[in-house]
């Protein structure tokens, strides 16, 4: 069963406590992605990585951390710097197939910090 | 700056009706224009998608309208249903740059 598998699906984090989201993809894709939800602002990109062991900041990836290890694998930490961390986490992947260049999203992960 | 301006924020829709959302670009870079759906709590799924070198793309009730020299494209979906309301994202790329979105549109058809 491929896709992309995110974990927990729901997180509770106590303020200044960092926390780890995971992200697993077995579909073989090169490139991999964070993107942040809140109500009326869209998706919003955190960190993204075209290859492993390289990884770029997107547009609001202060307080957050990433590392691209595995292919297969992109877990983000959110710090305790990250100032309102309470948000829907989406993990995606991507690969150009034929020109296509298709993104998929994981189902989520959502944080909540008490 | 927002690259991708998605109107309008929120539509409301009779059943059997026809939906339409639109969205406008600035950067003529762009060559890959997806549109996702998502529904609460759940990630977004890949609707359909087209690429600049065709005006119109269409899968079962969804259709893509896109016009190049405006900069603009569109997605309709008809014959609306019940089960279509969702939030709508469009999106763009160029080349294997990140996929920048627009802000959504929160789509309601009622019976």
């Amino acid at each position: 069963d491929g896709g992309i598998t995110q974990s927990p699906k729901y997180l509770f984090r106590k303020e200044g406590q960092n926390v780890t989201l995971s992200c697993e993809q077995n579909l073989n894709h090169d490139a991999m992605y964070w993107y942040r939800q809140d109500p009326g602002q869209g998706l919003r990109l955190i960190y993204y990585s075209q290859i492993v062991n390289d990884f770029q900041k997107g547009d609001i990836a202060e307080g957050y951390s990433v590392s691209r290890e595995k292919k297969e694998s992109f877990p983000l930490t959110v710090t305790s710097a990250q100032k309102n961390p309470t948000a829907f986490y989406l993990c995606a992947s991507s690969i150009r197939v034929a020109g296509r260049n298709e993104q998929f999203f994981g189902p989520g992960t959502r944080l909540t910090v008490l | 700056q927002q690259q991708v301006k998605q109107s309008p924020q929120s539509l409301i829709v009779q059943k059997g009706g026809i939906s339409i959302i639109n969205c406008a670009y600035e950067n003529t870079a762009f060559d890959y224009f997806p549109w996702y759906q998502q529904f609460p709590g759940k990630g977004p799924a890949l609707l359909i998608a087209i690429r600049p070198d065709v005006s119109e793309k269409k899968e079962g009730r969804f259709t893509i309208s896109f016009n190049k020299s405006a900069k603009q494209f569109s997605l309709h979906i008809m014959d609306s249903q019940p089960g279509d309301s969702a939030t709508y994202f469009c999106a763009a790329r160029s080349g294997n740059t990140p996929l920048v979105f627009g802000k959504g549109t929160r789509l309601s058809v009622i019976a």
